[in-house]
């Protein structure tokens, strides 16, 4: 596809339940970034891949969520034991670069809506 | 630490000019970013400045970067109804990261 691609659009789960967030990104994109956004803290950074690893997850906000990518493409972001405060749109976006001096323009996904019950 | 602030609410009348401003915190700032969220939708980079320019202009899009003051500031020309959205400024996060750092978003309504 031509752009950022997240899955599902939407998804509503119970309290304590586990939940996986998938996001595909630009064909070619080396870098890959997690955000969420949500009423009370606005749009935060999650985490940032660089190829398969993680130079920065800084903003995981528990060591109930976690992050993966593999093939240098596809991130999977999971979220153990949902609590009603992780109940926000979690964005998904992809850059063609990496590193600190360059543009860096991040593409995003449409998000995907998580409410937890 | 790093913060990016915004005003929460714009309105303007159709036709009239708009002025979004963020204040940002990082000097040391390479690149600074305009989102445009509408609703139900991911962000659309609108435009972006590199840090040793005072001015960007893009069709409708005026940024203007003051360094000194650390402000920043989107005008659009002749706004038109389907302006209305959010718009985030962003500046790049400190030390070696790509991540950004987003201000509270500016929630622009355009009546007609």
């Amino acid at each position: 596809g031509a752009g950022v691609s997240q899955s599902p659009s939407n998804k509503v789960t119970e309290k304590g339940k586990d939940v996986e967030l998938r996001c595909d990104p630009i064909s070619g994109h080396t870098a890959l970034y997690w955000y969420r956004q949500s009423l009370g803290q606005g749009l935060e950074f999650l985490i940032y891949f660089q190829g398969n690893s993680a130079p920065d997850k800084s903003g995981l906000p528990s060591d109930r969520f976690s992050a993966e990518r593999t093939g240098g493409s596809v991130s999977t972001l999971t979220i153990q034991r949902t609590q009603q405060e992780d109940s926000a749109v979690y964005l998904c976006a992809s850059s063609p670069f990496g590193g600190d001096t360059r543009r860096n323009i991040q593409y995003f996904g449409a998000g995907t809506r998580l409410s937890v019950l | 630490g790093e913060d990016v602030e915004q005003s929460l609410f714009l309105s303007v009348r159709e036709g009239d000019s708009s002025v979004i401003n963020c204040t940002y915190t990082d000097s040391s700032s390479t690149y600074l970013y305009w989102y445009k969220q509408e609703p139900g939708a991911g962000l659309q980079l609108l435009t972006y400045i590199f840090s040793n320019m005072d001015m960007k202009q893009d069709q409708r899009l005026t940024v203007l970067l003051n360094k000194k003051d650390k402000h920043l500031s989107l005008r659009i020309a002749d706004t038109q109804t389907g302006d209305s959205a959010i718009y985030f400024c962003a500046e790049k996060g400190r030390g070696n990261t790509d991540k950004l750092i987003f201000g509270t978003g500016t929630r622009l309504q355009v009546f007609p």
